[in-house]
């Protein structure tokens, strides 16, 4: 089946824009997660879905990115007023319930300049 | 604070070597801990999940151990391949403070043919 799919995949943008990230989760999976890996580093957790729960926000580093995930499905991840450092690839996974394998899509690879 | 450490940062062995990736994680309160392999440039594909309740995980020529009393978990690759080249990520999922999912900084794993 198809796996988890996010758009776009490559992102350039201008200082103090803002951008959205879409992920789609595989069908049926009700966890949702995203990360952000910099340029050699390793991955940062952001935000967590489960099911019609409350997020998970905790590792959301400033008030600039939100994230939501609606009708249980479809997430998308905003930046407001990017900065040179929000430069990363964004990944986004899905698992079929909390504490289950986790499933990855391809990223989406963001430049801001 | 969960924290996960990955040694060695990267590693280079001729083919047909046994090999063992490292990981440790400071908080032993941990759900679940999933390996992951990620080639340059693109997403991370899963390779074992070892739930806190099991003590390892086989699947092909890998096979992951986890001790959680030690906040140890091993990767041991079989005969390697010229094909694992790639970066070897573990990650723990944790099960206070919610289900966010940590992940070290990998482990660059070169097989030379």
């Amino acid at each position: 089946g198809a796996g988890v799919s996010q758009s776009p995949s490559n992102k350039v943008t201008e200082k103090g824009k803002d951008v959205e990230l879409r992920c789609d989760p595989i069908s049926g999976h009700t966890a949702l997660y995203w990360y952000r890996q910099s340029l050699g580093q390793g991955l940062e957790f952001l935000i967590y879905f489960q099911g019609n729960s409350a997020p998970d926000k905790s590792g959301l580093p400033s008030d600039r990115f939100s994230a939501e995930r609606t009708g249980g499905s479809v997430s998308t991840l905003t930046i407001q007023r990017t900065q040179q450092e929000d430069s990363a690839v964004y990944l986004c996974a899905s698992s079929p319930r909390t504490g289950y394998e986790q499933y990855f899509g391809p990223g989406t690879r963001l430049t801001v300049t | 604070k969960q924290e996960v450490t990955q040694i060695p940062a990267a590693l280079s062995v001729p083919e047909g070597e046994n090999l063992v990736l490292n990981c440790s994680f400071t908080d032993s309160a941990i759900y679940n801990l999933q390996w992951f392999r990620q080639d340059p440039g693109k997403g991370l594909t899963s390779l074992l999940l070892i739930q806190s309740s099991q003590r390892e995980q086989t699947s092909g020529r890998l096979n992951a151990s986890l001790d959680k009393s030690s906040g140890r978990s091993t990767l041991y690759i079989a005969a390697s391949q010229p094909g694992d080249s790639a970066t070897y990520l573990c990650a723990g999922a944790g099960n206070t403070g919610g289900f966010k999912t940590i992940f070290g900084a990998g482990t660059r794993l070169f097989v030379k043919a």
